[in-house]
């Protein structure tokens, strides 16, 4: 069975730093593209990061753009994400999703789905 | 700015009617790379619909999405209890950037 947990969220200060971690079994895990999405409380999903497969690729919302760093262990079967200068505006919710081909839009085009999420780690940033 | 906006904010509804949500974008998406998203209080979410109208894999048909450009919509025939959720559209077209709607939440009248 597919499964992804996170784990490394916990209570830090302003300014301080964390890293998460996801840990991926049931699939092939190099072969995907990998991202994180995270939720406020009580707020919606905020998409912050993506991996492509070889973990030469990466992107970043602009809010998070310089203090996190996304990376992969394919070996490992893990993706992490390093964030330092935590703000409270940080807090939230941080699911780590695969991104999977789940559809055909043309003969060279596919759709993609965020179609595997974690269950979630939070993260809390207060002095 | 690419920004997804969802109507209505929360929807009030009886298991067994008709539920429609709405995604409007402020530039047209592209290729209709517009996907819907559920999610159950304290659950992560689950994709529902992707390229504006195909049904993810396990996905019961009586959610259906439509729409292009800027304006979709998702449709829910006939709710069942299970259906009542917060349910989000996704652009991915804008990639390397992913932008979500605000959400919108269904709940039992």
């Amino acid at each position: 069975e597919v499964h992804l947990v996170e784990s490394g969220g916990g209570l830090v200060q302003p300014g301080g730093s964390l890293r998460l971690s996801c840990a991926a079994s049931g699939f092939t895990f190099s072969n995907y593209w990998m991202h994180w999405v995270r939720q406020p409380p009580g707020k919606g999903l905020v998409w912050v990061s993506r991996v492509s497969p070889d973990g030469t690729d990466t992107n970043y919302a602009d809010s998070v753009k310089g203090r996190i760093t996304i990376s992969r262990d394919n070996a490992g079967n893990s993706v992490n994400l390093q964030m330092n200068n935590l703000r409270a505006e940080d807090t939230a919710v941080y699911y780590c999703v695969r991104l999977n081909r789940v559809g055909k839009l043309s003969d060279y085009l596919y759709y993609y789905g965020m179609d595997v999420w974690g269950q979630g780690t939070t993260v809390t940033v207060s002095s | 700015e690419v920004v997804l906006t969802q109507s209505p904010g929360t929807l009030s509804l009886s298991p067994g009617e008709r539920a429609t949500l709405s995604c409007r974008a402020s530039h047209s998406v592209t290729s209709n790379y517009l996907a819907w998203y559920q999610q159950k209080l304290g659950l992560p979410p689950r994709l529902l619909i992707y390229g504006a109208s195909s049904r993810a894999t396990g996905i019961p048909d009586r959610f259906s999405g439509s729409g292009s450009g800027t304006d979709f919509t998702l449709t829910i025939t006939r709710l069942e209890p299970e259906d009542f959720a917060v349910y989000y559209c996704l652009r991915s077209d804008t990639s390397p950037m992913y932008t979500f709607g605000q959400g919108t939440r269904l709940e039992i009248k």
